[in-house]
């Protein structure tokens, strides 16, 4: 069966540096959603992304993410100077069509110290 | 924006045992899922329930829609269905993002 994957699947970071968080969708799905996990909170939407434009975006999404699809395959979002309260658990999702179920990849775990 | 409830917040059960899981929301949607976040944090689809019921394996799920709610069937529960179950609803269409409950943290001791 089709999965989300994600790379990597931990990463540690020094506050102030960038990051780029990696994901491959499902390879026929037209949407793409980023989510963040603080640890022991629930999941939060951070941005959705379709037609190789940002579709949707929560106030969480400000100047310092960054969403790009760089070729067919890959989702990235960017993180352009990390802070400690980004430390979360960043989750990748996609879905075929507008009202089918979204499907999530196994995450990436970020730290930032 | 829409509100998700869900209740309990934290059930303990021993194994063997039923469960039922609620999820509450303040507004009508089009997209119900259900979710398990194992462990390691993966989170697993269990079902994409706008409506109706379901059912697979040990677990069924039922929507009424139009009372604005969802339960979550858990039968003969096994130390492997431990973790937090979340529900998560939109209420547009596919470039919205899911507004997720906080989660029923449930334990199933041997």
């Amino acid at each position: 069966e089709p999965e989300v994957t994600q790379t990597p699947s931990h990463q540690v970071t020094q506050m102030g540096q960038e990051v780029i968080l990696r994901c491959v969708p499902i390879s026929n799905h037209l949407y793409f959603y980023w989510y963040r996990q603080i640890l022991g909170q629930k999941v939060e939407f951070l941005v959705s992304f379709y037609n190789n434009e940002i579709s949707e975006k929560s106030e969480i999404f400000d100047d310092q993410f960054s969403v790009e699809r760089p070729d067919g395959s890959n989702f990235t979002l960017k993180i352009r100077s990390t802070k400690l309260e980004d430390s979360a658990m960043y989750f990748c999702a996609s879905s075929g069509q507008g009202m089918g179920t979204q499907y999530f990849g196994p995450g990436t775990r970020l730290l930032v110290l | 924006g829409i509100q998700v409830e869900q209740s309990p917040p934290d059930l303990i059960l021993q194994e063997g045992a039923n469960s039922t899981l609620r999820c509450n929301f303040s507004d009508s949607v089009n997209n119900l899922q259900w979710f398990h976040q194992n462990p390691w944090g993966q989170l697993i689809n269990l079902f994409y329930i706008p409506s109706g019921t379901k059912q697979n394996g040990r677990l069924s799920a039922t929507t009424v829609a139009t009372e604005r709610y969802s339960l979550l069937y858990i039968s003969s529960s096994q130390t492997t269905d431990s973790g937090v179950y979340f529900c998560a609803v939109r209420r547009g269409g596919g470039a919205d993002g899911l507004t997720f409950g906080k989660g029923t943290h449930l334990i199933i001791q041997p």
